[in-house]
């Protein structure tokens, strides 16, 4: 069965600062991983994706992520935060049964905070 | 921008009623699914759908939990008999094409309260 642990449920950053929020998964297949975020009052909004390929995935507002496959991470990073960035960051994992159906496995969360 | 438009935004209802929680899906869109976050909770799968027919369910989603999509454009899930750990937010989503050839696009959730 696919899994995702979130280390830190709770991350604080200065504005500016590096934001790096850390994801491992376990999966029996090569996986397909996510980032999710959350903002107050709203649905779960797609960051980035990696599927195959590259292992360094681009996503929006300046995210990127990179896949490992020796350590399981696929960490999420941001060279410099923003204020806006104070969101709940979701990591997931799928699993695509027979009828291409994606089911996310998702971790617990993590919560950023921006300090100004 | 098309979205996944979810109502309502909020449901209390007292234990033991039946509940269903509404969502229209982007348009052309074929694959759906809810997702439930109990409070401080990972988002945990309930049900996956697919040409009108469940193609997985979780442990959770047991006989009190159903869905469907009566009309072509909303897709509901209806829980026959609420309990009080039912209580949770409810996420609606969709995809245009399965197999991880496409983005899954969330709704912003039905917080349901039970009573």
């Amino acid at each position: 069965a696919q899994s995702v642990t979130q280390l830190g449920s709770h991350v604080s950053v200065s504005e500016g600062a590096l934001v790096l929020l850390r994801c491992n998964y376990s999966s029996s297949v090569p996986p397909y991983l996510f980032w999710y975020v959350q903002y107050p009052n709203q649905g779960l909004q797609l960051l980035l994706k990696y599927t195959t390929g590259a292992t360094l995935v681009k996503g929006i507002n300046g995210f990127e992520a990179e896949f490992k496959k020796s350590e399981t991470s696929f960490h999420l990073t941001k060279p410099s935060a923003h204020m806006s960035d104070a969101a709940e960051y979701f990591c997931a994992v799928s699993d695509i049964n027979s009828f291409g159906n994606e089911k996310l496995t998702f971790g617990t969360g993590t919560r950023l905070t921006i300090i100004p | 921008e098309p979205e996944v438009t979810q109502t309502p935004s909020h449901q209390v209802t007292q234990m033991g009623q039946e509940v269903i929680l509404r969502c229209v899906p982007i348009s052309n869109h074929l694959y759906f699914y809810w997702y439930r976050q109990i409070l401080g909770q990972k988002v945990e799968f309930l049900v996956s759908f697919y040409n009108n027919e469940i193609s997985e369910k979780s442990e959770i989603f047991d006989d009190q939990f159903s869905v469907e999509r009566p009309d072509g454009s909303n897709f509901t899930l209806k829980i026959r008999s609420t309990k009080l750990e039912d209580s949770a937010m409810y996420f609606c989503a969709s995809a245009e094409r399965g197999g991880g050839r496409s983005e899954a696009f969330f709704g912003q959730g039905t917080r349901l309260t039970v009573v």
